[in-house]
């Protein structure tokens, strides 16, 4: 079974911290993706990567950045929390050659007071 | 991409098969449907996915019209784990880097 692995579950942070978001996955896969989710405007990428140390931005980058310096790991950074970033945070993964299948982790759900 | 619709909910007997409905009036020939769904503060999970031809997994299965137009999840035997939100996506299979957009879905209740 694909498992993919998300540091935390909940978080609580101060607006200014900074902040990590973990993601492991340990399929091998290639692609690696961060989506935030909010109710009433659905799942919106903030980044992917498909290999490591390369990254693309998606719909919604802005005070966000990543880092992938291994194949099983995704790292997702707010640089300075604010409290509009207070969301889910999913990451997924997948193998390039295997479409629109992705595989998700259980998210974190932060909280930035 | 296509657009969807779902209904945006339905309730279902525990043990009974869910049958969930999507259309896609507008979908391309080279686009397939794909079913996730989300139980609540979960993570998307991946279900079923299908071109034309009917398709079965351990989980589900996925009945595309012969037009392509619209198509029918089947939980054969619906448990109350089932009950969750489910997502029908159409979309081109790429072999590169895609984003996976969700639209509003139907929430599935499962009643004992």
């Amino acid at each position: 079974d694909v498992k993919v692995t998300q540091s935390s579950r909940y978080l609580v942070k101060r607006t200014g911290e900074k902040v990590f978001l973990e993601c492991v996955q340990d399929m091998d896969h290639e692609n690696m993706f961060w989506y935030r989710q909010d109710p009433g405007l659905g799942l919106r990428l903030i980044y992917f990567s498909y290999d490591v140390k390369m990254k693309e931005k998606g719909d919604i980058p802005e005070g966000y950045s990543v880092s992938r310096e291994k194949k099983e790991r995704f790292s997702l950074i707010l640089e300075s929390a604010s409290t509009n970033q207070t969301s889910m945070y999913l990451c997924a993964s997948n193998h390039p050659d295997s479409g629109e299948t992705q595989y998700f982790g259980p998210g974190t759900r932060l909280l930035v007071l | 991409d296509a657009k969807t619709t779902q209904p945006p909910s339905m309730d279902c007997a525990e043990g009974r098969a869910a049958n969930l409905p999507c259309n896609h009036s507008t979908i391309s020939g080279n686009e397939y449907v794909y079913w996730y769904r989300q139980i609540h503060s979960q993570g998307p999970q991946y279900i079923i996915h299908g071109l034309k031809n009917n398709e079965t997994n351990e989980m589900a299965s996925l009945i595309i019209t012969e037009d392509r137009k619209s198509s029918t999840l089947i939980l054969p035997h619906a448990t109350l784990r089932d009950t969750a939100v489910y997502y029908c996506i159409v979309r081109v299979a790429s072999t590169s880097y895609g984003k996976l957009t969700f639209g509003q879905g139907t929430i599935l209740t499962v009643h004992p």
